[in-house]
């Protein structure tokens, strides 16, 4: 069993569709991450959050929305997606944003039709 | 940001051959990992090495940080080794960065 887990790990949707990736840390750490992997691609930090404030957003569209409301859990809400948007979401949390070893969860496959 | 190259890209391998491969920094980094990605899309922890050498079974990670460099060696290749390895590295001004990754086939 994970330490970092994700759900769903498949999704499908359209582009007018609202859906959510939730992710929750058993590790007792501060900080949480979003990162998004596309083919061929180097890894792509999204947002960073520590103890629930957002510390860092690289300039991710707005159609991507996190919220985080508590240390454990981490949700990413899609809006209005595009085709390209089709990727693996990777979340990750680590002891202290920018230090220690990162965990990474088994990811969420979108697919935006 | 950090710049990080993967070496080779590519690699297949012989089940039982032994390989290394690469991670260079273009800065300073203080926290570094290798990763290794399993075919449903998990990274899954190797090593959590910003200096040093460390060993776990088969494998073994090499950094010498001065130098802004990474090895992982991987000994008696078997087939379960196969998928994409991922290093990354950070430092306290930075975020963790990754490369493009080596994907590896040992063959049987």
């Amino acid at each position: 069993e994970t330490g970092v887990t994700q759900t769903p790990r498949h999704l499908v949707m359209g582009m007018t569709n609202k859906k959510s990736l939730k992710c929750e840390q058993h590790l007792g750490h501060n900080a949480m991450y979003w990162y998004k992997q596309s083919a061929k691609k180097p890894l792509e930090l999204m947002f960073v959050y520590s103890l629930e404030e957002r510390v860092e957003n690289n300039s991710v569209p707005s159609r991507f929305s996190p919220e985080c409301p508590n240390s454990s859990h981490l949700f990413l809400h899609l809006h209005t997606l595009q085709p390209e948007d089709s990727a693996l979401y990777l979340c990750a949390s680590s002891p202290g944003v920018r230090t220690g070893e990162l965990f990474f969860g088994e990811g969420s496959r979108l697919t935006v039709l | 940001g950090i710049q990080v190259e993967q070496s080779p890209p590519d690699l297949i391998l012989q089940e039982g051959a032994n390989s290394t491969l690469r991670c260079n920094f273009s800065d300073s980094v203080n926290n570094l990992q290798w990763f290794h990605q399993n075919p449903w899309g998990q990274l899954i922890n190797l090593f959590y090495i910003p200096s040093g050498t460390k060993q776990n079974g088969r494998l073994s990670a090499t950094t010498v940080a001065t130098e802004r460099y990474s090895l992982l060696y991987i000994s008696s290749s078997q087939t379960t080794d196969s998928g994409v390895y991922f290093c990354a590295g950070g430092n306290t001004g930075n975020q963790f960065y990754f490369g493009t990754g080596t994907s590896l086939t040992v063959i049987p």
